[in-house]
């Protein structure tokens, strides 16, 4: 069975900086997503990058990219020039390829943006 | 990305009534939805995957005849949380899995009361 571990239950930053969030995970499959989602306080699921586990390259959306590296099996995810809006709950989840596939979740980062 | 709603937003049911929470596609024709049950400050759990004119896979520990289920069209998913009891007082969230990405796209969530 997969599992996802985010081993950082908080994190702060200051508005404009620079913050990553960890992510590991532990699966035997070769092929495979991972995504990060924010959840606000709204409690809206986001999704905020996604990335499949045969691309080298990173994914990258804006302010936001991953470090994906498939042999550590870690998948961090970075928050550039933070604004108060990204203040939220990031959850880390991988997903096999294929079929009716169910994500897995990590048990969240709670980032909070300071100003 | 895909846009799910969720009708209710926030319900709240006396004990041993039965409640119905619709998920909707609005813009894709999804054959596979996802049912999840998220308690405050913790990640989301699976409950149930559904299909389109095909009985739910419930996950693990999850009784079916308190939680049912039903797929009966490319737009809409439902959930009735049969004969409420104030422990099924949780946050629960829809999402559907589509497109090309196999990404799944989440619904606002509803919350639900029971007193």
């Amino acid at each position: 069975a997969q599992t996802v571990t985010q081993s950082q239950p908080e994190m702060s930053v200051q508005e404009a900086e620079t913050v990553t969030l960890s992510c590991t995970y532990d699966t035997s499959e070769s092929n495979y997503y991972l995504f990060w989602y924010k959840q606000p306080p709204s409690r809206q699921m986001i999704l905020v990058i996604r990335q499949e586990a045969y691309k080298q390259q990173n994914a990258t959306e804006n302010r936001f990219s991953v470090n994906f590296q498939k042999a550590a099996k870690s998948f961090s995810l970075k928050i550039s020039d933070s604004q108060l809006g990204d203040t939220a709950m990031y959850f880390c989840a991988f997903m096999k390829q294929g079929g009716s596939e169910k994500l897995v979740f990590g048990k969240g980062t709670k980032l909070t943006v300071n100003p | 990305g895909a846009v799910v709603s969720q009708h209710p937003s926030w319900v709240i049911c006396k004990s041993g009534t039965s409640v119905k929470i619709e998920c909707r596609s609005l813009d894709f024709q999804a054959t596979t939805m996802f049912w999840y049950r998220q308690f405050p400050k913790q990640s989301l759990m699976l409950m149930a995957t559904s299909n389109e004119g095909s009985k739910a896979t419930y996950e693990q520990g999850v009784e079916k005849d308190k939680f049912l289920i039903n797929h009966a069209s490319l737009t809409l998913s439902t959930l009735t949380v049969t004969s409420a009891h104030p422990e099924d007082s949780s946050f629960y969230i829809c999402s559907e899995r589509g497109g090309p990405t196999d990404t799944q796209y989440f619904g606002p969530g509803t919350r639900l009361t029971v007193l």
